[in-house]
């Protein structure tokens, strides 16, 4: 089985809002990853859990705050975000330094 | 620095009509180069990893190649379904090998 599953599918959200990504896989991963995806660009790094431990954080802002509560989960608790974090969001996992496998994604809208 | 460079930025193809995406890098030291299918909203799609200069991987109407310097991902007789943006990457070392440093895609169309 190689699948990442990612809920929801679609998110609209209000600048004040807070909500959560999240995202699941059963493969024995132990490095999780978020991206951020706009329209015609690569998938842009955000964070990297290893072995549940955050080891790599894009200087992301802080409105965008991640929890990987154990090695099969990985959350991305959203707060006060901007029209501009528009976008698609995946998750992605893999055995370190081996090929990474994504999720469907959560396409956000932020009014 | 570590570079990904895919080309052409889009290609136009029919149906039937064979091509090569190619993907340049130049990287401190190579772990492996992993080819991913994307479709428009969704997630990309893990296609193939190669490790070693002279490596080739198949699936379908594609094939994968690895020289030192680059890599070829050959369509052979595309379909309509296999239009999509393919992206190459390869780790980046010096993040632990745990990131990815992409290309910014080849976006396929092919016509029937």
């Amino acid at each position: 089985d190689t699948e990442v599953t990612q809920t929801p599918k679609h998110l609209v959200m209000g600048m004040t809002n807070k909500k959560s990504l999240k995202c699941e896989q059963h493969m024995g991963h132990r490095a999780m990853y978020w991206y951020k995806q706009k329209a015609k660009k690569p998938p842009e790094l955000m964070f990297v859990y290893s072995y549940e431990k955050l080891s790599i954080n894009e200087s992301v802002p802080s409105r965008f705050s991640p929890e990987c509560p154990n090695s099969s989960l990985l959350n991305l608790h959203l707060h006060a975000l901007q029209p501009e974090d528009s976008a698609l969001y995946l998750c992605a996992s893999s055995h370190p330094l081996n090929e990474q496998f994504f999720g469907p994604g959560t396409r956000l809208t932020v009014l | 620095e570590d570079q990904v460079t895919q080309s052409p930025e889009a290609l136009r193809l029919q149906e039937g009509e064979s091509s090569s995406l190619n993907c340049s890098y130049t990287v401190s030291g190579l772990r492996g180069l992993f080819w991913y299918r994307q479709d428009p909203g969704k997630g990309p799609e893990f296609l193939f990893t190669l490790y070693s200069a002279g490596e080739e991987k198949e699936k379908e109407r594609l094939k994968a190649t690895l020289t030192k310097k680059e890599s070829f991902l050959h369509i052979t007789a595309p379909k309509p379904e296999d239009s999509a943006t393919y992206l190459c990457a390869v780790p980046n070392l010096n993040q632990a090998g745990t990131a990815l440093i992409f290309g910014k895609g080849t976006t396929l169309s092919v016509s029937s």
